[in-house]
């Protein structure tokens, strides 16, 4: 059974203090590796999407990186408007469903 | 591009009352999908459809949990009868075709229920 991990549940940063946040996963052949946002009241908006074991992305603020067992999420000098629920997610090499982390909840203070 | 329409934002109903659900996935997307979210059990997918075809409804939670997809603009996700452990925020997703690729889902604001 496909499960995703995300570590630590919740983090508390002072505005530019860098962290990372963790997501492990086991899945029968990974099609791709999914990074979402989601505020408070709304739907989770899309961040990044990873294949390959060494793959990076960035993205403002954020970079994403992938190995065959995790990827980290590298939030680098954080703002108040960072904070956020940082959900992590696996497809598997077949069918289109996504399996979903519990999240992060990130809250960053000025 | 309007994104995921999802309608109503809010619904409170009463125990044993049948509750419909609708969404507009994006133009272009023939990927759909619907999920739930709680505080104990996260984002959890209930069914997803292919080109209007339900292809995985193992999430659906029981019998009185029913979705339809009649053409490419249009979904409904219904519960008759409605408990109080059916609320949830029940998100609707799309996204483009997949064959060998993976697409990123595009979720909707989702429709928080309450069911007293």
């Amino acid at each position: 059974e496909d499960q995703v991990t995300q570590s630590p549940e919740a983090l508390r940063l002072q505005e530019g203090e860098s962290s990372s946040l963790n997501c492990s996963y086991t899945v029968s052949g990974l099609r791709g590796l999914f990074w979402y946002r989601q505020d408070p009241g709304k739907g989770p908006e899309f961040l990044f999407t990873l294949y390959s074991a060494g793959e990076e992305k960035e993205k403002e603020r954020l970079k994403a990186t992938l190995t065959k067992k995790e990827s980290f999420l590298h939030i680098t000098a954080p703002k108040p408007e960072d904070s956020a629920t940082y959900l992590c997610a696996v497809q598997a090499q077949y069918g289109n469903k996504l399996v979903f982390g519990a999240g992060t909840i990130l809250r960053v203070k000025s | 591009d309007a994104g995921v329409i999802q309608s109503p934002r809010h619904e409170v109903t009463e125990m044993g009352q049948e509750v419909t659900l609708r969404c507009k996935p994006i133009s272009g997307h023939n990927s759909l999908f619907w999920y739930r979210q709680t505080m104990m059990r996260g984002l959890e997918l209930l069914i997803y459809f292919n080109n209007n075809v339900p292809i995985d409804d193992s999430g659906m939670p029981e019998d009185r949990f029913s979705a339809k997809m009649p053409n490419a603009s249009f979904s409904t996700l219904k519960i008759q009868p409605s408990e109080p452990r059916d609320s949830a925020v029940y998100f609707c997703a799309s996204s483009q075709p997949t064959g060998t690729a993976s697409y990123e889902q595009y979720f909707g604001p989702g429709t928080r229920l309450t069911v007293t």
